[in-house]
C-alpha cells in the first residue's frame, strides 16, 4: 500500500458525460502527479501540482483540467468524454517537487474509466 | 528529441531463470534514471533510483546498472519467481525541470 488513494475504483459513463477523480496523496507530500495509461499502453503524464499550484503539464488535453486542493487532495476533471478517453488514470505523490535524484513517486491503484 | 527506448517488449522465461531488461536513452542533461514495477492494472513501484555517478544498484533479486557514456541501463533479475511477472518501466529524468520521460516498458511473464 503506497498510501496514495484514489475514488473511484471504477467509472463507467457515456459519450459527451464529465467525470472527476480523486486523489489523496501520502501524508506529507506536497506534489500530485497524473497520469493516463490506455490499454497496453506506457503511461502518460499529464500534470503535475505541487502544493496547490500547477508545475508542470504534459500531454493533456484541453477537455481535461485537474486542481490542488489546500488540504492537498486533487481533482482531475474529464469532459466531453470520447471513446478514446477510456483507460487507467494514475494519480501519484512526492515529497517535494520531484526534483533531485532522489525523490521518487508513489502510485495509487487507480482509477479505471470505460467510456460507452 | 528526449527519448527512452526499452527492450525486448516482451518476454517470457521460466521460473527460476535470469533475464536482462535493456533501455537506451536520448536524454540530455541527465539527472538519474528509475526503474519501476507494474503489476497488471495497478500503480507502478519504484524498484531503483541511480543518479550520474552510480553505475550499479541493487534491491533484492533485482540489480540495475547504468553506463551514462553509452546511455544505456540494464535491469537484471535473479531466479526469476512468478510474482516477478509485470511490466518493467525505465524512466529517465532531465533537465534543469527534471521533467520524466517513461519508456513503454517491457512485459515479463515468468512460466512455472
Amino acid at each position: 500500500d503506497s498510501g496514495v488513494t484514489q475514488t473511484p475504483k471504477h467509472l463507467i459513463t457515456a459519450t459527451g458525460q464529465r467525470v472527476t477523480l480523486r486523489c489523496s496523496p501520502r501524508s506529507g507530500d506536497l506534489s500530485v502527479y497524473w497520469y493516463q495509461q490506455s490499454l497496453d499502453q506506457g503511461l502518460q503524464f499529464l500534470i503535475q501540482y505541487y502544493n496547490g499550484e500547477e508545475r508542470a503539464k504534459g500531454n493533456i488535453l484541453e477537455r481535461f483540467s485537474a486542481q490542488q486542493f489546500p488540504d492537498l487532495h486533487s481533482e482531475l476533471n474529464l469532459s466531453s468524454l470520447e471513446l478514446g478517453d477510456s483507460a487507467l488514470y494514475f494519480c501519484a505523490s512526492s515529497p517535494l517537487l520531484g526534483r533531485g535524484g532522489q525523490e521518487t513517486q508513489y502510485f495509487g491503484p487507480g482509477t479505471r474509466l470505460l467510456v460507452l | 528529441k528526449n527519448q527512452v527506448e526499452q527492450s525486448p517488449q516482451s518476454l517470457i522465461i521460466l521460473e527460476g531463470k535470469n533475464c536482462t531488461l535493456q533501455c537506451n536513452y536520448t536524454v540530455s542533461p541527465f539527472s538519474n534514471l528509475r526503474w519501476y514495477k507494474q503489476d497488471t492494472g495497478r500503480g507502478p513501484v519504484s524498484l531503483t533510483i541511480m543518479t550520474f555517478s552510480e553505475n550499479t544498484k541493487s534491491n533484492g533479486r533485482y540489480t540495475a546498472t547504468l553506463d551514462a557514456d553509452t546511455k544505456q541501463s540494464s535491469l537484471h533479475i535473479t531466479a526469476s519467481q512468478l510474482s516477478d511477472s509485470a511490466s518493467y518501466i525505465c524512466v529517465v529524468s532531465a533537465g534543469s525541470n527534471y521533467q520524466l520521460i517513461w519508456g513503454a516498458g517491457t512485459k515479463l511473464i515468468i512460466k512455472p
